[in-house]
């Protein structure tokens, strides 16, 4: 199975409420990276969390990162209509200086207005 | 899309033929990659490059070639397309390898 998967798979939330998706990864980290993806267009990148960090910031986006689990959680506050859309988690594999960033199946994310 | 185009957006083809995917940017940014998407596979490297003539292969390569003749452009062609290779194709470009990623719209190909 791929580094990076993401539960749940499928989220239905009311506009307003808070959405929680999770990942788990298999080995050793140098950083998480959470991506979003809407419908027909390409990922783009919400937030990275360095391995010695342990929560982070971004607006609306909480992210946590524990390491010991190998687990990683991004929190969407308040959520909109605007936020139906697929969340990706991203690891590198700490395993050299290769171009490979390992990217889970993703959580479908869609917030009824 | 951070200044990336994917040339064409959508192209079907058939199978056997040679199929030439065009990224280009205009942030100079030194990274480059190649991904697809296929449901049930998420997204999966194929090839990447550090700079001009410098490329290395990803997780997917097999049936792939890339160039990169100037740091602006970044080529994918399929040398024999087979249905295998029917997919979304993305390029992607980044500052620092492997982070903060910056990708295009995609190509849709079929390989009929």
């Amino acid at each position: 199975s791929q580094q990076g998967e993401e539960d749940p798979q499928a989220l239905s939330i009311q506009e307003g409420e808070n959405a929680t998706m999770n990942c788990s990864y298999k080995t050793s980290i140098n950083n998480l990276q959470w991506y979003r993806q809407n419908s027909g267009r390409g990922l783009v990148h919400l937030i990275l969390i360095r391995s010695n960090e342990r929560e982070k910031h971004s607006g609306r986006l909480r992210v946590t990162l524990d390491t010991s689990k190998k687990s990683s959680s991004l929190l969407i506050t308040a959520s909109r209509a605007a936020d139906t859309a697929s969340y990706f988690c991203a690891t590198d594999d700490n395993s050299g200086n290769t171009g490979k960033l390992i990217f889970g199946q993703g959580t479908t994310l869609q917030v009824k207005p | 899309d951070a200044g990336i185009t994917q040339s064409p957006r959508h192209k079907v083809t058939e199978t056997g033929t040679p199929v030439t995917l065009r990224c280009h940017q205009t942030e100079n940014h030194r990274y480059m990659y190649w991904y697809r998407q296929d449901p049930g596979h998420g997204l999966r490297l194929i090839h990447y490059s550090y700079g001009v003539k410098d490329t290395d292969k990803g997780e997917v390569s097999d049936g792939y070639s890339v160039s990169r003749s100037k740091t602006e452009d970044f080529l994918l062609t399929l040398e024999s397309a087979t249905s295998s290779q029917t997919s979304v194709y993305f390029c992607a470009i980044s500052v620092v390898l492997r982070e903060k990623l910056f990708f295009g719209s995609g190509t849709q190909l079929s390989v009929l």
